[in-house]
């Protein structure tokens, strides 16, 4: 089945040391985005890619970072991981033409 | 103000009966309007989209949007204990933006 895949699913990390999260889609989809969400909060969108062109919005932190080496892989690279991002990380896709995006299964932050 | 702004409930509806969940936005431009379901602990899913003013139905979920009004709902019929969730809404401001602004989200309870 096409699909969206996270890994890990759960990661704990410690304070200052660098993780990284991959993202893999079977669906072909143009556009790969990441988002950050914490218990009780909207889903808080990173940055994203449109095949390669990279939008990071304004108010992410430059601690985090993406790659995206071909259409099917997205990674997120936490440089030095605060207390503070914890959190779900969600990958999602769409392609080109629609606008539904569909979310891959997240990824649980936990940072000791 | 918030950009899209939800009741976070919760909001409590017994088994059987009609569950209706509401949206409003500020951005008058926004064109495309998305309902996710997000099970805890577990990420996004879609469940409608809708573009024009109007009713869409699809099952037993009715999605209904008033743009004079900058006004999105859905309603669910027929509520199941396994429709509860939290019901995030997502406005697309306008076309080719590629990016959902997302509401914190309805806290839904089905009481059996």
């Amino acid at each position: 089945d096409a699909m969206v895949i996270q890994n890990p699913r759960y990661q704990v990390t410690q304070f200052g040391k660098p993780v990284t999260l991959s993202c893999s889609q079977t669906l072909n989809h143009n556009v790969m985005y990441w988002y950050q969400q914490k218990s009780s909060q909207a889903p808080k969108l990173l940055f994203h890619y449109y095949d390669k062109d990279f939008n990071n919005e304004a108010d992410t932190p430059d601690n985090f970072q993406s790659r995206r080496p071909n259409t099917s892989f997205c990674f997120l690279d936490i440089r030095s991981p605060g207390l503070g991002d914890a959190a779900m990380y969600l990958c999602a896709t769409r392609t080109g033409q629609t606008l539904e995006q569909f979310f891959g299964p997240g990824t649980r932050l936990t940072v000791l | 103000q918030k950009e899209v702004e939800q009741n976070s409930g919760p909001l409590s509806v017994p088994e059987g009966a009609i569950a209706s969940l509401n949206c409003t936005y500020s951005d008058r431009g926004s064109q495309s309007f998305f309902w996710y379901r997000q099970y805890s602990g577990k990420s996004p899913e879609l469940i409608m989209f809708i573009y024009s003013n109007g009713d869409k139905e699809d099952g037993r979920f009715t999605a209904q949007l008033n743009k004079a009004s900058q006004y999105v709902s859905l309603l669910i019929r027929d509520s199941q204990p396994s429709d509860s969730a939290t019901y995030l809404c997502a406005v697309e401001p306008n076309f080719g933006n590629e990016k959902l602004t997302f509401g914190t989200g309805t806290r839904l309870t089905i009481i059996p």
